[in-house]
């Protein structure tokens, strides 16, 4: 069955330490690749998302994520985090052979100390 | 104005009783989704609508009953409600199925 790993539940670091989550899905045919993020007691919201081209995507708040297709991966990565950036993230895959399902990974919880 | 909209934004309910949740996306999408985030925020596909059409349907009991009157709208009915319902309920909407999702506040439904 297709699915979505996030290999790190929770992540703790200080502000301005460099984050990176890791993402891994598998599926062998074409995909979208999502990450979202939700802070605590509010909905979703989309951080970055991948179709084509450049493998390395940039997103909101600092954020990007690179395609790796050969390890079926789409890191999320910040070079200095803050602490307004605790919250739970979400790593996410549309399958271009059934659309209308995006499959979701775990989650990270990420926790930052001020 | 808020793209997707669901109401209410907290149900509190007794075992055995009949609920609804309504939600509405003023994006002029053609999917839509609900989505059940359980306690571990582990989130999951119910359904998914493509212009009032069930697309999807993730073997989800039939005591769930979603309902697309137009496209712009996809409420979904509970009915006996059970203790294991208690989560929160997001409904999302895309412009198309392949595209990024926009989601709703969330309904917390909490089943004592």
């Amino acid at each position: 069955a297709q699915s979505v790993s996030q290999h790190n539940h929770h992540v703790i670091l200080s502000e301005a330490a460099s984050l990176e989550l890791g993402c891994n899905y598998s599926y062998g045919g074409t995909v979208n690749l999502f990450w979202y993020v939700q802070y605590p007691g509010q909905h979703l919201q989309l951080l970055l998302k991948y179709f084509s081209g450049d493998p390395l995507v940039k997103g909101i708040k600092g954020f990007e994520a690179e395609f790796i297709k050969s390890k079926f991966s789409f890191n999320l990565r910040k070079p200095s985090v803050q602490w307004s950036d605790t919250a739970e993230y979400f790593c996410a895959v549309i399958l271009y052979s059934s659309a209308s399902k995006i499959i979701f990974g775990s989650g990270t919880r990420l926790s930052i100390r001020p | 104005d808020t793209a997707v909209s669901q109401t209410p934004k907290y149900l509190v309910t007794q075992m055995g009783n009949d609920k609804s949740i309504k939600c509405e996306q003023n994006l002029g999408h053609d999917t839509m989704y609900w989505y059940k985030q359980d306690s571990k925020k582990f989130l999951k596909i119910m359904f998914s609508y493509n212009n009032k059409e069930l697309i999807i349907n993730e073997t989800v009991p039939n005591r769930f009953s979603p309902k697309s009157p137009d496209k712009a709208h996809l409420n979904l009915h509970i009915n006996s409600l059970e203790l294991g319902d208690s989560a929160v309920y997001f409904c999302a909407s895309s412009r198309e199925g392949n595209t990024e999702a926009f989601f709703g506040q969330g309904t917390r439904l909490t089943v004592v």
